[in-house]
């Protein structure tokens, strides 16, 4: 039961686009359309920013875009902002009632 | 507004147990289940299980079955997560979060849109 595959970090300018990626196997990512993100602020809670590989939650901007493609999903943050510097984790539905989160990655706004 | 609200941090010893509550408000605690995720300092989410607060059912990640329970209070709307055994591993942020399922596929959780604050649990002797 291994952590999804995240990249540690990530950087981006502002007004830029990022990608962070999140790769599983065909018993989460894969087999399932129950990708969530979640973005995290040092020393808070995470919040979810993407549901259902692709749904935002209300008051989300919509700068933040989620897809998936095989066993990889990804998560696109258009017209980086100096706010969107935080910690992001993908989670996955993986068979049997259970989640499985990604190893986060650190996003740096330059 | 929905809230979860847990309890404060708490210093164990190695082999004892602790017990999380997590307390809800803005809705009724039964509609939704709560599911415990887990973050050690510098590290990332890890998720520990879930319960289903209406008929007490729950189920556990592998890693922790045996040392945790889920169980909840209906009358106060509050749940609780006891982790027995402590060692210097279990030091991390214990959160709250309600889940959510796709209750017609009996798929689930899939995600979890509202979470508690977290709670500082130190195992050291």
């Amino acid at each position: 039961q291994s952590a999804l595959t995240q990249p540690r970090s990530v950087s981006g300018s502002p007004g830029q686009s990022v990608t962070i990626s999140c790769t599983g196997t065909s018993s989460d990512v894969g087999a399932y359309n129950y990708v969530s993100w979640y973005q995290q602020y040092p020393g808070k809670a995470p919040k979810l920013i993407i549901y259902d590989v692709s749904k935002r939650p209300s008051g989300v901007p919509d700068r933040f875009s989620g897809s998936k493609s095989g066993n990889t999903a990804s998560l696109t943050i258009s017209g980086l902002q100096a706010e969107d510097e935080a910690d992001y984790y993908c989670c996955s539905y993986a068979g049997s009632y259970t989640l499985r989160f990604g190893g986060g990655t650190k996003l740096t706004v330059l | 507004q929905v809230q979860l609200v847990q309890s404060g941090a708490v210093v164990q010893k190695p082999g004892a147990s602790v017990k999380v509550s997590c307390k809800a408000s803005g809705y009724t605690l039964t509609s939704y289940d709560i599911t415990w995720v887990r973050q050690a300092t510098g590290q990332g989410l890890e998720w520990m299980g879930w319960m289903n607060p209406n008929t007490g059912n729950t189920g556990y990640a592998q890693k922790f079955q045996g040392r945790v329970t889920m169980t909840r209070d209906t009358s106060i709307s509050t749940a609780y997560m006891e982790l027995s055994s402590l060692t210097s591993d279990d030091t991390a942020v214990y959160y709250c979060a309600r889940g959510r399922w796709v209750v017609a596929a009996g798929v689930g959780p899939t995600f979890c849109d509202y979470w508690g604050q977290g709670t500082l649990v130190t195992v050291s002797s």
